[in-house]
């Protein structure tokens, strides 16, 4: 079946540093990619999606490529800041083989250090 | 209205008891998802509706839980004879059309059962 692995955390930075958290898929299908993020005491937002092989998704200075040959998707952020530190979530749906829900990694813990 | 709307926020349960637990979505969403999270882990999917029929099911853990969407709108996840596993936080999504657009997550129901 259709799964997400994304690299385990606490990712530890300090501000302005370069980020890059790994995510890895496995489909039956052409997924959709996503990455979600839920900063502490909010609910999870849509950070960032692709929906075909080449696309680059980005919002609020993170990008993400969709890699089909390499069946990743990772988030990547030139320089990170103290807001940023959240929960990270890579995620695929795979409608186009009638599975018609988000399928979540388990998450990846980002801290900031001023 | 302006996002995804549920309730309680908290909820605390004697085991063996029943609960709701209320979603209302964006209006006009036509697709709504119920998933819990445990501590550190990823949203699990546990059911899907388009309009008011559950398309897909297969999340739900076993018979004592339970969804319904009868207008189409409002959903309530009901879950029988609780049990202390059955303890996360349940959170409800809702889309447009479907998982390809991407969800928006309400806050979550925190369920305690002690």
């Amino acid at each position: 079946g259709n799964s997400v692995t994304q690299m385990e955390g606490p990712v530890t930075l300090s501000e302005e540093a370069f980020l890059t958290i790994n995510c890895t898929y496995t489909a039956t299908g052409y997924p959709s990619l996503f990455w979600y993020v839920q900063y502490p005491g909010e609910g999870l937002q849509l950070l960032l999606k692709a929906t075909k092989a080449d696309d680059k998704g980005s919002n609020k200075g993170f990008e993400a490529t969709y890699r089909k040959e390499t069946t990743s998707f990772h988030l990547e952020k030139g320089s990170v800041q103290v807001s940023d530190s959240a929960v990270y979530f890579c995620a695929l749906s795979d409608p186009m083989n009638r599975d018609d829900k988000i399928i979540f990694g388990k998450g990846t813990r980002l801290h900031i250090l001023p | 209205g302006a996002g995804v709307s549920q309730t309680p926020s908290n909820k605390v349960t004697e085991k063996g008891k029943y609960v709701e637990l209320r979603c209302d979505p964006i209006s006009g969403h036509t697709a709504l998802y119920w998933y819990r999270q445990s501590l550190g882990q990823g949203p699990e999917f546990l059911i899907y509706f388009q309009g008011t029929g559950a398309a897909d099911d297969s999340g739900l853990p076993n018979d004592r839980f339970f969804a319904v969407r009868p207008e189409g709108s409002v959903s309530t996840l009901k879950i029988q004879r609780t049990e202390r596993g059955d303890s996360a936080v349940y959170l409800c999504a809702s889309s447009p059309t479907g998982p390809q657009d991407g969800y928006t997550f309400g806050s979550g129901t925190r369920l305690t059962v002690v």
